[in-house]
């Protein structure tokens, strides 16, 4: 199986920040990357895909880039809405993974 | 707009089957553009994939869960359903139905099952 690694597991942050969140795959996964953003008690909703494509709907804030190992999800600007967890996603293979999350937390 | 909406039991017995089903509203199960798939989240920690069908029947599962596990489809009526044998307490998560379409675009709100005697 191919192992998602997030970093950090928490992010403490103000509203008005420029987050970034870090994404490393065990083995190339080219651009075959996704990015869920979920709240408690609700599903994931898809932000991102094929590394830095922004889902319909989503805001211009999020953006996403990397290829093959190492991606990254940035916020330019941390709105009320956006404390969250964030967690990424490898569909490279037949045997799909998830990172272990990251926690967006209000400073 | 795609709907998708988990039911079945929300407590089970531990060494018995947890059965779930999963119902798609404003799309399609035949449509030959999506999987259909099923991903759980035990309590507090990440997500896991469970495994996934397409339209003509082929499946393809988590290897850590494929000797306990069987996805089915009922184009009749418009469902897909999970099977998981010989469950544990490992097995109690928010079992959520999707649709895939590379990534995963559209989730049901998700269903706590807890294995418990």
């Amino acid at each position: 199986d191919i192992q998602m690694t997030q970093s950090p597991s928490t992010l403490s942050a103000s509203v008005g920040d420029r987050v970034t969140i870090t994404c490393r795959a065990s083995q190339s996964i080219i651009t075959w990357l996704a990015w869920y953003q979920q709240k408690p008690g609700k599903a994931p909703k898809l932000l991102i895909y094929g590394a830095s494509s922004l889902q319909s709907g989503v805001p211009s804030r999020f953006s996403g880039r990397g290829s093959g190992t190492e991606f990254t999800l940035t916020i330019s600007s941390l709105q009320p809405d956006d404390f969250a967890t964030y967690y990424c996603q490898q569909y490279n293979s037949y045997s799909w993974t998830f990172g272990q999350g990251t926690k967006v937390e209000i400073k | 707009q795609v709907q998708l909406q988990e039911s079945g039991p929300g407590l089970v017995k531990p060494s018995e089957t947890l059965s779930l089903t999963c119902t798609v509203s404003g799309g399609s199960v035949s449509s030959g553009s999506y999987y259909w798939t099923w991903i759980r989240q035990p309590p507090g920690k990440t997500l896991e994939w469970i495994g996934y069908i397409f339209y003509t029947g082929s499946t393809n599962y988590n290897p850590s869960l494929e000797s306990r596990v069987t996805i089915s489809l009922d184009t009749s009526k418009n469902q897909f359903s999970l099977k998981l044998r010989s469950v544990t307490a490992a097995d109690t998560a928010v079992y959520y139905c999707a649709r895939v379409v590379g990534p995963t675009d559209s989730w049901g709100q998700g269903t706590l099952v807890t294995v418990s005697s």
